[in-house]
């Protein structure tokens, strides 16, 4: 059975950084390209960041280029978002998201297990 | 950048009836077109990717259809468990990622 378990978040200031983790098991993590999809209380979907299955493939939304990074440790099946200069607009549930292919930005992409998510709130 | 919309955002509906969610990208997308199914306080769930091909597990009364600018969600007979807010998602142009629609609510009338 897949699972994806997101890890990390809670209340943080403006400014400051937080790590999000997102543990995998019930599949091969290194074949597949991975995502981070937040959602904003009360509102839709936004992809956030994506990462191919070598790391070799990496993008951003334009609202955290430059903030935030994405990466990854395949030797944990582990996936991980450092957010740093929070805003207030970044509040959300973050969720950790498998890819069916194995290279981000591939047209074929969907996104077919998700977590849980995990809530990060910035305030002050 | 290649917008969504979606129509309606908002639709009420009887247990039986057929559903049909309207899914429009900006721009041509071909085939790169994916729809989520989700419940309140639950994770997004694939429900079609690539237009029109049924996820694993996903009953058959889900499906998809459309290419280019236009597509369509059908629930053939809505179900109890049915009621949800719909996404699609484009995946054809991810320079500035995988641009989601701005959802539909599917509630009980």
């Amino acid at each position: 059975e897949v699972q994806l378990v997101e890890s990390g978040g809670g209340l943080v200031q403006p400014g400051r950084s937080l790590r999000l983790s997102c543990a995998a098991s019930g599949f091969t993590f290194d074949d597949y390209a991975m995502h981070w999809v937040r959602q904003a209380p009360g509102k839709g979907l936004e992809w956030v960041s994506g990462i191919s299955w070598n790391s070799g493939s990496i993008g951003y939304a334009d609202s955290v280029k430059g903030r935030f990074t994405i990466s990854r440790d395949n030797a944990k099946n582990s996936l991980y978002l450092q957010m740093n200069s929070l805003r207030a607009e970044d509040t959300a549930l973050y969720y950790c998201a498998k890819d069916m292919e194995a290279v981000a930005g591939s047209p074929d992409a969907a996104f077919d297990y998700w977590g849980q998510g995990t809530l990060v709130t910035v305030s002050s | 950048d290649i917008q969504m919309t979606q129509s309606p955002s908002s639709l009420s509906a009887s247990v039986g009836d057929r559903v049909t969610i309207t899914c429009r990208a900006s721009q041509s997308i071909s085939s790169y077109l994916n729809w989520y199914q989700q419940k309140p306080g639950k994770a997004p769930k694939l429900l079609i990717y690539a237009a029109s091909s049924l996820q694993s597990g996903v009953p058959s009364r889900f499906s998809g259809s459309g290419s280019g600018t236009d597509f369509t969600l059908t629930i053939s007979s809505l179900q109890p468990e049915d009621f949800a807010t719909y996404y699609c998602q484009q995946s054809y142009s991810t320079l500035r990622g995988f641009t989601f629609g701005p959802g539909t609510k599917v509630d009980i009338k």
